[in-house]
């Protein structure tokens, strides 16, 4: 089975611009979460989704938000993006009645 | 915010030594996790131990929890170079997503 897929890789924008981050969750799985690594700290929670429903939503301001498909697929939307908006934001996916989570492999944001 | 500190935050060990990371917490949890990240990329589950456990074990890892101090520990026994990664403790409580530590890097030197 294939595992969390996330798209795109890397990306690079200025200030101002909008991002949108993409992610497959592994088949079967309904729940998605998102998260923001900056460099040398661990992964913060943005946003979890679950049959297209948003189940909880960190401290992140309203510039960003997110949605699920109904194929389990979400996006991570980031507006009016600023210098330390820069982070590997990652996307996991899970079965509903349980805690482990399965991440993809991420998407590399640089805001210039 | 981190929910978990890891401890050391960088750790350095030759092949075939044991390795040991520990993680604090604040509030009482559900459960506590030990993820594996390979140089920036996505994380790997390792273990999950409840709160109602005090030791778990899985191939070379071995976890310890103790909830009245409100630690665990992760063992990786004879450590290998594909070990090499920073490994990060997370937590849940209630209904809350997964709170992460700030992790501990860890270099196996052949």
């Amino acid at each position: 089975d294939a595992g969390v897929t996330q798209s795109p890789t890397h990306l690079i924008k200025t200030r101002g611009q909008h991002v949108t981050l993409r992610c497959s969750p592994i088949s079967g799985h309904k729940s998605v979460s998102w998260y923001q690594q900056v460099l040398g700290q661990g992964p913060q929670f943005i946003f979890q989704y679950y049959e297209k429903e948003e189940r909880g939503r960190g401290n992140f301001p309203d510039r960003f938000s997110a949605r699920q498909f109904p194929n389990y697929s979400s996006e991570l939307n980031v507006n009016a993006l600023l210098l330390g908006d820069s982070a590997l934001y990652l996307c996991a996916s899970s079965l509903p009645s349980r805690d482990e989570q399965f991440f993809g492999p991420g998407t590399r944001l640089t805001v210039l | 915010s981190q929910q978990g500190e890891e401890d050391p935050q960088a750790l350095s060990i030759q092949e075939g030594e044991n390795a040991t990371m520990n993680c604090s917490y604040k509030t009482s949890i559900n459960n506590l996790q030990w993820y594996r990240q390979n140089s920036g990329r996505g994380l790997v589950h390792l273990i999950l131990i409840r709160s109602n456990e005090r030791e778990k074990h899985s191939g070379r890892l071995r976890v310890t929890l103790d909830t009245s101090k409100k630690s665990s520990s992760l063992l990786i026994t004879a450590s290998r170079a594909a070990d090499t990664a920073s490994y990060f403790c997370a937590t849940t409580s209630g209904n809350t997503p997964l709170v992460f530590g700030k992790g501990t890097r860890l270099s196996v030197i052949a």
